[in-house]
């Protein structure tokens, strides 16, 4: 597909359970975004990589949260021990990474729910 | 801690009114963009401006950068149905990492 995809779209968990998400980007896109985003909010930042490299990970909420990109395209987020306070809609975006003001291309996000 | 507030949270109007939903940051930004967003679709963008004052438009939409770069706004001429959505703004300060406002969920009824 051309677009970002995103899977699973929907994940229901037990609290304390280990949970991946997983993150295809544009083919090519060298920035690779990862965002939480509660119901009816903006997009909370997370995490962002440049090819295989975490640039910048200061939006990480915790060190049960953690993410890797190792061959530069394809991202998993990885949370352990799953809290009820963890359940969002968690968004990946791909850029060029060419220029800061380029465009971020969003997947449909995977909604996660921790019972 | 770069914070961008959005004004009003919800907006709900009838079809043929205009608009204008407001995003303010303490914080100067290199870069806005606005993007809307759907239910169960993740954001798409509509504008980026750059430079401060900067005024840009979109059929009926209308973005502008405030001279100092800390503030935007989006203004919609004649709202439709078709314009219901979630209206993010989101800044970078000259690097890749965006951080989004609060968001603004307009509702623009038939």
């Amino acid at each position: 597909g051309a677009g970002v995809s995103q899977t699973p779209s929907n994940k229901v968990t037990e609290k304390g359970k280990y949970v991946e998400l997983r993150c295809d980007p544009i083919s090519g896109h060298t920035a690779l975004y990862w965002y939480r985003q509660s119901l009816g909010q903006g997009p909370e930042f997370l995490i962002y990589f440049q090819g295989t490299g975490a640039a910048d990970d200061s939006g990480l909420p915790n060190d049960r949260f953690f993410a890797v990109r190792p061959e530069g395209s394809v991202s998993t987020l990885k949370i352990q021990r799953t809290e009820r306070g963890d359940s969002a809609v968690y968004l990946c975006a791909s850029s060029s990474g060419t220029y800061y003001t380029g465009e971020l291309f969003f997947g449909e996000g995977s909604r996660l729910t921790v019972l | 801690t770069q914070l961008l507030e959005q004004s009003p949270q919800f907006l709900s109007i009838q079809e043929g009114e205009n608009l204008t939903v407001y995003c303010n940051s303490s914080s100067v930004f290199s870069s806005l963009q606005w993007y809307r967003q759907e239910p169960g679709e993740g954001p798409v963008l509509l504008v980026t401006v750059v430079t401060g004052g900067e005024v840009k438009k979109l059929k009926r939409l209308t973005f502008q950068f405030g001279d100092a770069r800390k503030d935007s706004s989006l203004h919609i001429t004649a709202a439709q149905p078709g314009d219901t959505g979630l209206y993010l703004c989101a800044g970078s300060s000259g690097t890749y990492k965006y951080i989004f406002g609060t968001g603004t969920r307009l509702k623009v009824l038939a």
